[in-house]
């Protein structure tokens, strides 16, 4: 079946726009995680939704990092006034359900370079 | 805080030859542990995970790891490294405070040698 995908895979924007990163989750899941891997770093945890709404979105950076979901499914990760130090790639997961034991399922990935 | 560490950024080993990355991870009364591989232009994938039970591991495409409770680690091997094997591998811990959350290291760049 279709896995994670993820649009645009790559993003080149001006430093101060804003960007929209959009997720499609396997179909089901009930629990979707944005990441972000910046270079020569791990993964780092973003936000966490469950259905449509997010319990943790204790690692969005700034104010500037919001995140929604809609019927439970597609997310957008939204970045406004993107500055240099955003350029990463974002990851987007989904898993059946919450927990650990649950699989992580991985997009592609979202290249974004801030000039 | 909960941390995770690959020493190695970049190993490179001839095609045939055995495989052993190094994963240390900080704290944990019983970890989740697990290992990703990323290959060029695709999402992580999960080699194999450990909650519980036996500490030797195995996974996906003739990986394993061992889980060592006295060191604090969860190394990755392979007994003959296969050319399709260079990726990036990433190994991660599950947060203590979080029923979801996954801590990563900093990742290992394997390079294969023909």
């Amino acid at each position: 079946g279709a896995g994670v995908s993820q649009s645009p895979s790559n993003k080149v924007t001006e430093k101060g726009k804003d960007v929209e990163l959009r997720c499609d989750p396997i179909s089901g899941h009930t629990a979707l995680y944005w990441y972000r891997q910046s270079l020569g770093q791990g993964l780092e945890f973003l936000i966490y939704f469950q259905g449509n709404s997010a319990p943790d979105k204790s690692g969005l950076p700034s104010d500037r990092f919001s995140a929604e979901r809609t019927g439970g499914s597609v997310s957008t990760l939204t970045i406004q006034r993107t500055q240099q130090e955003d350029s990463a790639v974002y990851l987007c997961a989904s898993s059946l359900q919450r927990g650990l034991q649950e699989t992580q399922y991985f997009g592609p990935g979202t290249r974004l370079l801030v000039l | 805080a909960q941390s995770v560490t690959q020493p190695d950024i970049h190993i490179t080993v001839s095609e045939g030859a055995s495989l052993e990355l190094r994963c240390n991870y900080s704290y944990g009364a019983t970890p989740y542990l697990f290992w990703y591989v990323q290959s060029p232009g695709q999402g992580l994938q999960l080699l194999l995970k450990y909650f519980s039970g036996d500490t030797l591991v195995q996974g996906i495409k003739g990986f394993e790891a061992e889980f060592k409770r006295s060191q604090s680690s969860f190394n990755l091997r392979k007994p003959s490294v296969h050319w399709s094997d260079a990726a990036e591998y990433f190994c991660a811990v599950g947060a203590t405070d979080s029923s979801y959350k996954l801590i990563f290291g900093s990742g290992t760049r394997l390079l294969v040698r023909p």
